[in-house]
């Protein structure tokens, strides 16, 4: 069974101090790792979609990698408004099901001004 | 354009009352989902639907029913509400599905639903 495992559960950091979140996975033919961003009380919101090893992208703070076997999600000198839950999911389509993401149970980030 | 919506926001059932979860996106979007977040635990997907008349099971469907009548509506249906399925439920959609290229899911701001 596929599986998604994100670290650490909780991250506190200071406001400009950088950091990484880990998200790993065991699947057996991955489409596609997405990570989104979770406020308190909201819906995730999408952030970064990656599909094959070495890739990265960026957005404002945040980067995102690809490895065969896990990713990261580097923020650099984060702000408190980085403050959030955020979400790992893959998408396997080889189990049988083309529209399943696996989600990961988050890493809640704070940054303390 | 005001997204993915969901209605009510908050509820309390007894056991064993049903309820209808609403669900509705402007976007235009084929595709749209159902899922369950609990305390803990990654976002599970109840069921989805790929296009008006055409749904399917998730990974988590029993106890719950849909219909997608629209493309703008896409409600979930709790009959013989039990407390397993206390929890926040959120509605997604997204233009294509993940085998395509336009898979971002947007996701509503969520329906937090307790069973006692």
């Amino acid at each position: 069974e596929d599986q998604v495992t994100q670290s650490p559960e909780a991250l506190r950091l200071q406001e400009g101090e950088s950091s990484s979140l880990n998200c790993s996975y065991t699947v057996s033919g991955l489409r596609g790792l997405f990570w989104y961003r979770q406020d308190p009380g909201k819906g995730p919101e999408f952030l970064f979609t990656l599909y094959s090893a070495g890739e990265e992208k960026e957005k404002e703070r945040l980067k995102a990698t690809l490895t065969k076997k896990e990713s990261f999600l580097h923020i650099t000198a984060p702000k408190p408004e980085d403050s959030a839950t955020y979400l790992c999911a893959v998408h396997d389509p080889s189990g049988g099901s083309n529209y399943k993401l696996t989600f990961g149970k988050g890493t809640l980030l704070t940054v303390n001004p | 354009n005001a997204g993915v919506t969901q209605t009510p926001k908050f509820r309390i059932l007894k056991i064993g009352q049903s309820m209808t979860l609403q669900c509705t996106q402007d976007m235009n979007h084929n595709y749209m989902y159902w899922y369950r977040q609990d305390p803990g635990m990654g976002l599970k997907l109840i069921y989805y639907s790929v296009g008006a008349g055409i749904t399917d099971k998730g990974e988590v469907p029993n106890g719950y029913n849909v219909s997608r009548s629209t493309t703008e509506d896409f409600p979930l249906r709790l009959e013989l509400a039990a407390p397993s399925q206390t929890s926040v439920y959120f509605c997604a959609s997204s233009l294509g599905g993940l085998a395509g290229g336009t898979y971002e899911q947007y996701f509503g701001p969520g329906t937090r639903l307790t069973v006692t």
